[in-house]
């Protein structure tokens, strides 16, 4: 069974700080997603990730992924308040199209 | 291109009746999915289809129905609501495979079924 555990499922942090979110999965997948989602809002893809040592950044955003170690982390760099959300990680089973997803980490950035 | 449209946006039911999720996409995507998101937990899936005529259950199935006749639609029913499907519920679409494939999520819907 595949299972995807994040953490910290609660993340509270000041302007300007660094921080790192972490999803773990438990068996072998081919590819690995992050997700934003603002409050009463849907899903919005942040990124994929495919391969093992692949990294993707977007502004204050970087994402990577470690297939062997089954851990991908978010890395947030000099917060902004604008980057509160919550933000989730799934994982794609390798027999077909399932997203099993992570509970989420509620992100909260303070002025 | 309107992505992926979910109707209704709010819905109220009482336990025992029955109801259809609408969704339906305009991106000629071939793979489809019904997710509810409960508060504390991430997305689980409910049923999804791979094209029109094949659908197949997700971790979530039971109180649920769904039928693809169509390539862009793909409605959820709920046969007899009862309050623990009380959720909010996304439809998805996904891109064609390879480096780029990607989610589109809907909206959502919020049921509250009391």
């Amino acid at each position: 069974e595949l299972k995807v555990e994040q953490n910290p499922l609660f993340l509270s942090m000041q302007e300007g700080k660094n921080y790192t979110i972490y999803c773990n999965y438990s068996t072998t997948s081919d590819r690995l997603y992050w997700y934003r989602q603002d409050p009463g809002k849907s899903l919005e893809s942040l990124f994929v990730l495919l391969s093992n040592g692949a990294v993707k950044q977007e502004g204050r955003l970087m994402a990577s992924l470690d297939t062997k170690a089954r851990l991908s982390t978010l890395h947030i760099t000099a917060a902004v308040h604008d980057l509160s959300a919550t933000y989730f990680c799934a994982v794609k089973w390798v027999s077909n199209y399932q997203l099993i997803w992570g509970a989420g980490t509620k992100l909260i950035i303070k002025p | 291109n309107a992505g992926v449209t979910q109707t209704p946006k709010f819905q109220v039911l009482k336990t025992g009746q029955s109801m259809t999720l609408q969704c339906a996409q305009d991106m000629n995507h071939e793979y489809m999915s019904w997710y509810r998101q409960d508060p504390g937990m991430g997305l689980r899936l409910i049923h999804y289809s791979v094209g029109a005529g094949i659908t197949d259950q997700g971790e979530v199935p039971n109180g649920y129905n769904v039928s693809r006749s169509t390539t862009e639609d793909f409605p959820l029913r709920l046969l007899s609501a009862a309050p623990s499907q009380t959720s909010v519920y996304f439809c998805a679409s996904i891109s064609s495979g390879g480096a780029l494939e990607t989610q589109y999520f809907g909206p959502g819907t919020r049921l509250l079924v009391l």
